[in-house]
């Protein structure tokens, strides 16, 4: 069964610190990963995606996550974080053989990323 | 960019009244589009799949006749929420892809208040 997971609900940093925010996935075919952010009250906004190509990911407001596939992590990273990143992030999964390209997403239950001044 | 439009975004009813969302794809046209559920603090959960000008697949668990969903246009899907009550309250999100590579774009929710 496909699955992702972020082991933890809440991470803490301080403003100008790296972040790390962690993803581990489970599918039975090739991942389609991806990393959304979610305001409070609000939609989900995309942040980037893998599909394939270079580990290394860069997305929206200086984001960017690293695929591992033999640890079957994509892991969410910014150099320095900002007050204004503080939100809950989900990371998601599209198993390309189990639902084709436009197969629904599985998400994990989130984590809330907290940075302080 | 991709947009998708969600509405209305808050609902407040009472109990055994039948509610409306529309989902909309702004600049872009959609044979696909998925409709989650999020309670407090969790993730989102897949209800159901909406096809262009055929049935939705529907979630196991997830009841047909409850939560009715139609998919007339490529920009456009509806999920009613019929006779709501209130363990229905919940915020609920739909979302859309312009391309098989493409992420999928979200609307901002609707947030279902059943008093």
């Amino acid at each position: 069964a496909q699955s992702v997971a972020q082991p933890e609900d809440q991470v803490n940093v301080a403003e100008g610190n790296p972040l790390t925010v962690k993803c581990t996935y489970s599918v039975s075919g090739n991942p389609y990963l991806f990393w959304y952010v979610q305001y409070p009250n609000r939609g989900l906004q995309f942040l980037l995606k893998y599909i394939t190509g270079d580990n290394l990911v860069k997305g929206s407001y200086g984001f960017e996550a690293e695929f591992n596939k033999s640890q079957t992590s994509f892991h969410l990273k910014k150099p320095s974080a900002l007050v204004s990143d503080s939100a809950l992030y989900f990371c998601a999964v599209r198993d390309v053989n189990y639902g084709g390209s436009q197969g629904n997403l599985i998400f994990g239950k989130g984590t809330k990323l907290s940075v302080k001044p | 960019g991709a947009v998708v439009s969600q509405h209305p975004s808050w609902v407040i009813c009472k109990s055994g009244t039948s509610v409306k969302i529309e989902c909309r794809s702004l600049d872009f046209q959609a044979t696909t589009m998925f409709w989650y559920r999020q309670f407090p603090k969790q993730s989102l959960m897949l209800m159901a799949t909406s096809n262009e000008g055929s049935k939705a697949t529907y979630e196991q668990g997830v009841e047909k006749d409850k939560f009715l969903i139609n998919h007339a246009s490529l920009t456009l899907s509806t999920l009613t929420v019929t006779s709501a009550h209130p363990e229905d309250s919940s915020f609920y999100i739909c979302s859309a892809s312009p391309g098989s590579h493409a992420p999928q774009h979200f609307g901002d929710g609707t947030r279902l208040s059943i008093l």
